[in-house]
């Protein structure tokens, strides 16, 4: 069975920075797009990014887009995300999910169990 | 952006209930519909994507329907572990979004 399973959550001060990762346990894992999503608490599903198979194509939500940054290492199954100029409004559960292939026009195969962030002074 | 909506926000059913939750997109998206079970302090789990094809291990107790801008989540008999939010999500173009979500509770 396919797991993914992120790490690098905690607490950090409003402006902060932080590193998510993202290991997954597949054999495609080359060959599929991944997406970051994240939810505050006790709030519904939102989408934060996606990255292409190969790391080319990144797509960002506009409340992150400029202070999150999306990466991948195809020779290690992680997926990261970079999170500068953390505000209070960051703070939420994030969770990893492969695509089934590509991300656009298609669907989320599997989910993390998540990873918290809290920002907070 | 696409707008998604969900109704009803809030459903009180007992097991054995058929149940059926719509979503609403603000735009025509083809097909490119997933609904998605989450319960409390669990990550979400893919129940049905490409709007009807129900995702590997899913009982077939659900289905999904619809194309264009609205679309339907069917339980045809409501069991116990069914208790849980349900979230649609459109994947038809970039930024991705989800509905905000009906929760499924026990009557």
């Amino acid at each position: 069975e396919v797991q993914v399973l992120e790490s690098g959550g905690g607490l950090v001060q409003p402006g902060g920075s932080l590193r998510l990762s993202c290991a997954a346990s597949t054999l495609d894992f080359s060959s599929s797009s991944m997406v970051w999503v994240r939810q505050a608490p006790g709030k519904g599903l939102e989408w934060v990014s996606a990255l292409s198979s190969r790391g080319d194509d990144a797509y960002y939500a506009d409340s992150v887009k400029g202070r999150f940054t999306v990466s991948r290492d195809n020779s290690k199954n992680t997926l990261y995300l970079q999170l500068d100029s953390l505000r209070a409004e960051d703070t939420a559960t994030y969770y990893c999910a492969k695509c089934g292939g590509n991300c656009l026009r298609n669907y989320f195969e599997y989910w993390g169990q998540g990873t918290l962030v809290t920002v907070s002074s | 952006d696409i707008q998604l909506t969900q109704s009803p926000s809030f459903l009180s059913a007992s097991v054995g209930d058929r149940v059926t939750i719509t979503c609403r997109a603000s735009q025509g998206i083809s097909s490119y519909l997933a609904w998605h079970q989450q319960k409390p302090g669990k990550a979400p789990k893919v129940l049905i994507y490409a709007a009807s094809t129900l995702q590997s291990g899913v009982p077939s107790r659900f289905s999904g329907s619809g194309s264009g801008t609205e679309f339907t989540l069917t339980i045809s008999s409501l069991q116990p572990e069914d208790f849980a939010t349900y979230y649609c999500q459109q994947l038809n173009s970039y930024p991705f979004t989800f509905g905000p979500g009906t929760k499924v509770d026990i009557k």
